[in-house]
């Protein structure tokens, strides 16, 4: 089943405390991206990558940053959490220039305290 | 930058149509998109239209582009209560990443 993966579903922490989110895509995309999403904002990027090794600034990068190791795997990093950073996460991945869906992971609940 | 409005909130009766509606500001859209997100889960594709068409219908859906307006809608013919959900308008730009820029959703809630 072609799917995208984030982990942890859930999850809380202190500010200041370094954690990762993963997410994973099963469909060989190339283009994968990360945005976040806060009532009244609706979604807006943080990072996205257009291929392996290849990672670019979306509009509020900030406080982020990612990898692109393998194509598959495209983790969000948060080094120095502060509460701002509370919100709700979600991965996408699509296929290519010219494909016209993102598939998007379940999301990710993020509180930072 | 890129820009793209919707209303916060629509409210129908079980089995009439609902009509979302959606303006973008950047005229080298190449596709626009409408999203649908339950509560608790992603966002799933609901359907597309290419910047050069001006309606495309699929099952319940139509989706209506006015590109002199920047001005996109989406229809849901005999509204169910499973349609409760966020409805997010999207546009992809003509450069050369694939930048997709959110509308905020539009809550579409379903009286029986």
């Amino acid at each position: 089943e072609a799917q995208v993966t984030q982990n942890p579903r859930y999850l809380i922490t202190v500010t200041g405390k370094k954690l990762t989110v993963t997410c994973s895509q099963n469909m060989n995309h190339e283009y994968m991206s990360w945005y976040r999403q806060d009532p009244g904002l609706g979604l807006r990027q943080i990072y996205y990558s257009m291929n392996v090794e290849v990672t670019d600034k979306g509009d509020v990068p900030e406080g982020y940053k990612v990898s692109r190791k393998e194509k598959r795997n495209f983790p969000l990093i948060l080094e120095s959490p502060s509460p701002n950073q509370t919100s709700l996460y979600f991965c996408a991945s699509s296929a290519g220039r010219m494909n016209t869906e993102a598939f998007f992971g379940q999301g990710t609940r993020l509180t930072v305290v | 930058g890129e820009d793209v409005e919707q209303s916060l909130f629509l409210s129908v009766r079980e089995g009439d149509s609902s009509v979302i509606n959606c303006t973008y500001t950047d005229s080298s859209s190449t596709y626009l998109y409408w999203y649908k997100q339950e509560p608790g889960a992603g966002l799933q594709l609901l359907t597309y239209i290419f910047s050069n068409m001006d309606m495309k219908q699929d099952q319940r859906l139509t989706v209506l582009l006015n590109k002199k307006d920047k001005h996109l809608s989406l229809r849901i013919a005999d509204t169910q209560t499973g349609d409760s959900a966020i409805y997010f308008c999207a546009e992809k730009d003509s450069g050369g990443y694939q930048k997709v820029t959110f509308g905020i959703g539009t809550k579409l809630q379903v009286i029986p």
